[in-house]
Formats: C-alpha cells, structure tokens, sequence
C-alpha cells in the first residue's frame, strides 16, 4: 500500500540552525501539506502546497519557513534559523481527494 | 476559533469494554476525520465522514456525525490493550482546506 515518508525520524539541530524535513507524498497525490505537533499539544497545521505553490499558511508559518517541491517526488519543509520553540514533531501529509495520508513524523529537537 | 474540540480528555477502560469518544466543532465542514496516534508516533487515518453521512462503520469503528449539533463520536466496540492511544477528531471546511485538529483524547485500555 502507497504510504508517505519522511526523512529523518529524528534531527537534532543547534538554535540557530538550518534544517530541512523531507517528505515523500504518495505519488499521484496532488495537494501536500506540513503540520507540527508541539510535544503534549495538538496538531497544528503549517502550510499547504497545491500546483507548485503554496495555496495556504497559518500564523506559524513565518519567513523562517519556507517549502519546496524540487523535483517530482520531494517536499521540503526548511527552517532557516531554528529556535528552541520550533522542537516539535514535524508531520507530512499528501491527498487526492480529502482523506489526508500522514506520514510517521520527523522530531525536530533544538538544543 | 476553535474546531474539533474531543471530550472526554482522557478515557481509562477495561479490555472488552466499550470506549466512546466525542468531538465538537463550530463551523460548516465538508468532512470529518478520526485519527489514532500511539505516543510519540505518527498519525493513522481511522475512517472520513462526510458531511452528508450520518452514520460510517470500519471493524470495530462507528463514527457518527450530526451536523445540526456539531458533533461526532467516535465508538470503538469490544475494545483491545492495543487500542491504548490518543484519538484525534479534525475536520476539514472545505475542499482540500487544511485540518484543523482537536486535542485528543487519551484511551487507556487496561488488560
């Protein structure tokens, strides 16, 4: 069964820090999206990614964020300059039509 | 404005028995989805209501959905240890819009 996958499960990074998540949607999936889990808290969604372009974004996801599709397979979530806050479980999603197909996370621990 | 808001926050049950879990939400939905979540790992799709269902079964999950309420449940018959994990309800307002996920609920199956 297709399933999503993420690179690494588990980064650890110094404040200040770049990073990126990788991520590899199913593959005739058509719309992706990042979401982040603060440890304890809930799911929070980040941004979406439609088309080769972000289609839309929450509060969270500010100029230390950015994504990327490089290629045909990919999709990165890079933080430019890490900060203790953004430790957290970084989740991957992918949809063709509305169920959303989660992949099993990368911790992201800034020390 | 908060959606898909779970209560009970936590559940503690015998195996065999029954666990019900419910979700509120405030706006008009497209769809609503249950998530399973074992701890410190990624998310499982459990099963998508739409808008129009009132009623979705999958093995031993029944989920209902009342949209005039603004509520879902979630029951898990005859349940297993296995089943230890926090239950996620989010929905989804439109199209591929992002899920807006609820705080769980923390299941506790004891053997």
């Amino acid at each position: 069964e297709p399933e999503v996958t993420q690179t690494p499960s588990h980064q650890v990074t110094q404040m200040g820090q770049e990073v990126i998540l990788r991520c590899v949607p199913i593959s005739n999936h058509l719309y992706f999206y990042w979401y982040r889990q603060i440890l304890g808290q809930k799911v929070e969604f980040l941004v979406s990614f439609y088309n080769n372009e972000i289609s839309e974004k929450s509060e969270i996801f500010d100029d230390q964020f950015s994504v990327e599709r490089p290629d045909g397979s990919n999709f990165t979530l890079k933080i430019r300059s890490t900060k203790l806050e953004d430790s957290a479980m970084y989740f991957c999603a992918s949809t063709l039509n509305h169920e959303q197909f989660f992949g099993p996370g990368t911790r992201l621990t800034v020390l | 404005s908060q959606q898909g808001e779970e209560d009970p926050q936590a559940l503690s049950i015998q195996e065999g028995e029954n666990a019900t879990m419910n979700c509120s939400y405030k706006t008009s939905i497209n769809n609503l989805q249950w998530y399973r979540q074992n701890s410190g790992r990624g998310l499982v799709h459990l099963i998508l209501i739409r808008s129009n269902e009132r009623e979705k079964h999958s093995g031993r999950l029944r989920v209902t959905l009342d949209t005039s309420k603004k509520s879902s449940s979630l029951l898990i018959t005859a349940s297993r240890a296995a089943d230890t994990a926090s239950y996620f309800c989010a929905t989804v307002p439109s199209g591929n819009t992002p899920l807006v996920f609820g705080k769980g609920t923390r299941l506790s199956v004891i053997a």
